[in-house]
């Protein structure tokens, strides 16, 4: 599976929008996009994923550049309960393995 | 529907013991993967049981070994244990092995002194 390259930590405010960016230059054209998120104490949660389009579900949305070598996971509305480490990976559509390869994630921090 | 849960959720062991670790995935999922997540890092896939079988491994010796059983709960056995093998680990459960989706539980913490 191709790599993936986030910021360490960001913060944010609670209420305002929050954007976080990955790299993927070296992403195939079978691999997904998916984006995790791990609470403290608590085992990773998933957030959503997107082939190509933009997509968005009730937690978030995420937009992936045209040329998909990058792409963003957009919180709305920071809420306290958003602070976490966030996780992009890929994942090849075509895999026979259900395995995920996490990297260290960005460590999203909100302020009250 | 039930989640994914794990146990026990916290363990001491001493360098070369054993353990066992437990999984009961979430309801009508067939495929169990397992993850070992180091402070501050995360997480590292051990290996994925779909219908029984071992279907891919992580880099991961082979003191680290699962089971599946017909009901698709699942079992982590790890044999000799090292002070490294001191981790988070984590189970998930998906329906199929090429799943979109991944549901964790909240993992056994496992303290080798």
């Amino acid at each position: 599976d191709a790599k993936t390259t986030q910021p360490n930590s960001m913060e944010s405010n609670e209420e305002e929008p929050v954007h976080l960016p990955c790299n993927h230059s070296t992403i195939s054209g079978t691999d997904y996009i998916h984006w995790y998120r791990q609470l403290p104490s608590q085992g990773p949660e998933y957030v959503i994923h997107g082939l190509t389009s933009n997509v968005n579900n009730r937690m978030a949305s995420l937009a992936i550049a045209e040329d998909r070598k990058s792409s963003t996971l957009i919180l709305h509305r920071a809420t306290l309960r958003d602070a976490a480490v966030y996780y992009c990976i890929l994942r090849d559509a075509g895999g026979s393995q259900g395995n995920l390869i996490f990297g260290k994630g960005t460590k999203l921090s909100v302020k009250p | 529907e039930t989640g994914v849960t794990q146990s026990p959720t916290h363990l001491i062991k001493t360098r070369g013991q054993q353990v066992t670790l437990r999984c009961s995935s979430q309801s009508g999922h067939n495929t169990v993967s397992w993850y070992q997540q180091a402070l501050g890092q995360g997480p590292q896939f051990i290996f994925q049981y779909y219908r029984e079988e071992e279907n891919g491994r992580g880099n991961f010796p082979p003191r680290f070994s699962g089971l599946q059983f017909p009901n698709y709960s699942s079992e982590l056995n790890v044999n000799a244990l090292e002070l490294d093998d001191s981790a988070l680990y984590l189970c998930a459960s998906s329906l199929g092995v090429a799943a979109g989706e991944l549901f964790f539980g909240e993992g056994s913490r496992l303290t080798v002194l």
